[in-house]
Formats: structure tokens, C-alpha cells, sequence
């Protein structure tokens, strides 16, 4: 069965550094997500992109995120000058069509700010 | 505003029992759709099932059912004869027909299932 993933697992960073995270949603899906679960606690929403450009951002998606799709298969989530309260886990979704198909989530990258 | 409640935090069963995971939603759209996901200790997403707004009929599936009812804006899910791999947390979501889709997750309820 297809399946999202995300690269990488783990990733461990300075406070201030920039950081992207990696996802190649499942082929023939068209819209893509960011998540985000801060350790315990629910996930959230980050963003939501579809025909090459956001088409929602929630309030936690301020200036320092970014989200791009280099090419045809990769969406990237990349956090400018990272915080320490930036350190989640970051979920990747993608799904076919809209709200009435279910989105499938990638493993997931644990981010860490040192 | 879209909200989802999963009041029970946590829930510990004995091996074979039933338990009842419930789950209110808030939601203005007429036409949006409910989810349920399992987040198991391993920590990924696993999505269970969806259901419509204008779609009240019950599933089961195997051992997992939910019963959703308009009415009182619930959409409650049951695992018959619990086993310990069932153990995990179990997260409520929702998702309106417009904007960007985005899925509003409950707080989620761990499910401790014990021998």
C-alpha cells in the first residue's frame, strides 16, 4: 500500500538554525499538509497546499515557516530560526481530493531545539 | 469555529473487555466529515475511518464499530473484546467541506488495554 514519508526521523537542531523537513506524499495525491504535535499534547494544523500554493494556514504558521514543492514528488516544511518551542513532532499528510477523503499521515519527524 | 471534545483522557480496560472512546463536535458547515486515528506507541498516524455529515448510517468493522448520531453531534467508536494491541491513542477529528481542509483533532484519549 502506497504510504507518506518523511525523512528525517529525528532531527536535532540549534536554536536559531534553519531546518526543513522532508515528505514524498502518496503519487497521485493532489492536496499536502503540515501537522504538528507538541509531545502529549493533540496535533495541529500548520498549513495545507494544493495546485503550488497554500490554500490555508492556521496562526501557528507565522513568518519563520515555509512550505515548497521542489519538484514533483517532494513538500518541504522549513522553519527559518528555530525555537525552542518549535520542538514537536512534524506530520506530513497527504490525500486525493478534498475534506471528503481521508489524509494519510507520514511516521513523522521528531525536531528537537537545543 | 470548528471544535472537537474527547472528554475522556485516559481509559485502562481488562483484556476482552468493550470500551467506548466518545467523541462531540461543533461544527457550522451542513456538510463536513468525521474521522477517527490511531496514534500507537510507535507514534505514527493511523487512519481509521471517515464518515459524512449527511451519512448517519453505523459501521462495523470487525472488531471496531461507531455510531454516529447528528442529533447530538457525536461520533463515538467502539472496540468490541478489546486486546492489548489495541492500546494507543485515539484521536477524534473533523473536516468542513471548504477552505483548505484542514482536519481539527481532538485532545485525544489513551487506551490502556491491560491482561
Amino acid at each position: 500500500e502506497p504510504e507518506v514519508t518523511q525523512t528525517p526521523s529525528h532531527q536535532v537542531t540549534q536554536m536559531g538554525q534553519e531546518v526543513i523537513l522532508r515528505c514524498v506524499p502518496i503519487s497521485n495525491h493532489l492536496y499536502f499538509y503540515w501537522y504538528r504535535q507538541i509531545l502529549g499534547q493533540k496535533v495541529e494544523f500548520l498549513v495545507s497546499f494544493y495546485n503550488n500554493e497554500i490554500s490555508e494556514k492556521s496562526e501557528i504558521f507565522d513568518d519563520q515557516f515555509s512550505v515548497e514543492r521542489p519538484d514533483g514528488s517532494n513538500f518541504t516544511l522549513k522553519i527559518r530560526s528555530t525555537k525552542l518551542e518549535d520542538s514537536a513532532m512534524y506530520f506530513c499528510a497527504s490525500s486525493l481530493y478534498r475534506a471528503q477523503e481521508p489524509q494519510h499521515f507520514g511516521d513523522g519527524t521528531r525536531l528537537s531545539i537545543l | 469555529a470548528q471544535k472537537v471534545t474527547q472528554a475522556q483522557t485516559e481509559i485502562s480496560v481488562v483484556e476482552k473487555e468493550d470500551v467506548t472512546l466518545d467523541c462531540v463536535y461543533e461544527t457550522r458547515d451542513t456538510t463536513y466529515y468525521l474521522f477517527w486515528y490511531k496514534q500507537p506507541p510507535s507514534g505514527e498516524l493511523v487512519f481509521l475511518i471517515r464518515r459524512n455529515s449527511f451519512d448517519e448510517q453505523n459501521e462495523i468493522s470487525g472488531r471496531y464499530s461507531w455510531n454516529f448520531q447528528k442529533s447530538t453531534s457525536s461520533f463515538n467508536f467502539t472496540i468490541t473484546a478489546s486486546q492489548v494491541v489495541d492500546s494507543a491513542v485515539y484521536f477524534c477529528a473533523l473536516s468542513g467541506a471548504g477552505g483548505g481542509n484542514k482536519l481539527t483533532f481532538g485532545t485525544g484519549t489513551q487506551l490502556k488495554v491491560e491482561l
